[in-house]
């Protein structure tokens, strides 16, 4: 079984719905994180979370919210959807020392 | 804050060629530097590290070595495989407080073709 999972793997959505895409994960990490890719952009982080009751925004976060409900489980909200979102989302773990970034299969949302 | 900046793709090669990839950051301290590797349809998967300088980082034939003169984590491999066509990205993370959190580049194509 992979140890970080996604759900829903693909979403098509409607302008100004709200959306929740859920990250879960079996490493026992503290820290997750959600990252956007866009094509020629990379992955740019939208939150960070480095344990339960510690949630940072990263450099894309308006329009977005988070939800941190266990050490394993960290959700992406999306308010109210805006075709702009359109894109692909990651969720990924790590924890120290090597802090190495191990990241989920990935959610295609869509917003029409 | 961070940053990292990647070759332009795409870049299209013949089975065998050789392949470089080039990247060079921007960082406080003395960051880590990490290739990942995206293949069709997947998540992002490590494919090297170097956690200091003159480090070499190596994996499934691809090279890195870490240059602090020049801030650069160009990815070599001497024969590329049809099977390493996947979106690479060069990555470095942060210091301080913020340990761990990394910042991308924007990714490089590579196709191979037979």
């Amino acid at each position: 079984d992979a140890d970080v999972t996604q759900t829903p793997r693909n979403r098509i959505t409607k302008t100004g719905k709200r959306i929740m895409l859920e990250c879960s994960q079996t490493k026992g990490h503290d820290r997750m994180y959600w990252y956007r890719q866009d094509p020629g952009l990379g992955l740019r982080l939208i939150y960070y979370s480095f344990d339960v009751k510690d949630i940072n925004k990263g450099e894309i976060s308006d329009g977005y919210s988070v939800s941190r409900q266990a050490q394993a489980k960290f959700s992406l909200s999306l308010e109210s959807a805006i075709p702009n979102q359109t894109a692909l989302y990651f969720c990924a773990t790590s924890d120290p020392p090597s802090y190495e970034q191990y990241f989920g299969p990935g959610t295609r949302l869509t917003v029409t | 804050g961070n940053s990292v900046t990647q070759m332009e793709g795409p870049v299209t090669l013949s089975e065998e060629a050789f392949l470089t990839i080039n990247c060079t950051y921007t960082a406080t301290g003395y960051p880590s530097l990490f290739w990942y590797v995206q293949y069709p349809g997947e998540g992002l998967q490590l494919l090297l590290k170097a956690t200091k300088a003159d480090d070499k980082g190596s994996n499934k034939g691809f090279e890195a070595t870490y240059r602090k003169e020049t801030t650069s984590f160009h990815l070599e491999k001497g024969s590329v495989q049809v099977s390493d066509s996947a979106v690479y990205f060069c990555a470095t993370n942060a210091g301080g407080t913020s340990y761990g959190k990394l910042t991308f580049g924007q990714g490089t194509i590579l196709t191979v073709h037979p």
